[in-house]
């Protein structure tokens, strides 16, 4: 079975811009969460998604946003890029009632 | 809100020696806990989970865990380390919304 997928791999962006990430869960997975993870930490939870609607967020500024599409993929976009936006984003996905996500190998975003 | 603290930023073992990963977790409710492995540039596998019930959890490639409720603790061990243990360690505390909460890691060094 394939896992999480997450396109694309890595992408460079230079401040102000704006760039928007994907992810495929699971076959039958339809909660999808986003996390950032800056070099040397661990990651940050930024939002879940469950049935095309925001099950919980993080503490982000309002330049991050999510949706999910009926096919529970998900796309992450961030508005106005800092230079403090450079980071791996992960995508990880699992079943409705079952707390055990499972990761994507994340986009490695670079802001110049 | 729920957090995590792993003390430890980098250990460094021998190969073949005992390995323990420390983990202290806050979090008001019955947790799920959760230890996952990062390579370089990789995203998150999965080594073992916490939900309820025997409090000693056994994971894949020979990891195990012990959840100590009166200590807040689930720290992550192995009885002889290999070469390709080598690698970040993350605790996580998930809450009930599967917002999950990761600590800052340990980098694993293991001496031939």
């Amino acid at each position: 079975d394939a896992g999480v997928t997450q396109s694309p791999t890595h992408l460079i962006k230079t401040r102000g811009q704006q760039v928007t990430l994907r992810c495929s869960p699971i076959s039958g997975h339809k909660s999808v969460s986003w996390y950032q993870q800056v070099l040397g930490q661990g990651p940050q939870f930024i939002f879940q998604y469950y049935e095309k609607e925001e099950r919980g967020r993080g503490n982000f500024p309002d330049r991050f946003s999510a949706r999910q599409f009926p096919n529970y993929s998900s796309e992450l976009n961030v508005n106005a890029l800092l230079l403090g936006d450079s980071a791996l984003y992960l995508c990880a996905s699992n079943l409705e009632a079952y707390n055990e996500q499972f990761f994507g190998p994340g986009t490695r975003l670079t802001v110049l | 809100a729920q957090s995590v603290t792993q003390p430890d930023i980098h250990i460094t073992v021998s190969e073949g020696a005992s390995l323990e990963l420390r983990c202290n977790y806050s979090y008001g409710a019955t947790p799920y806990l959760f230890w996952y492995v990062q390579s370089p540039g990789q995203g998150l596998q999965l080594l073992l989970k916490y939900f309820s019930g025997d409090t000693l959890v056994q994971g894949i490639k020979g990891f195990e865990a012990e959840f100590k409720r009166s200590q807040s603790s689930f720290n992550l061990r192995k009885p002889s380390v290999h070469w390709s243990d080598a690698a970040e360690y993350f605790c996580a505390v998930g809450a009930s919304n599967n917002d999950m909460r990761f600590g800052a890691g340990t980098r694993l060094t293991v001496k031939p």
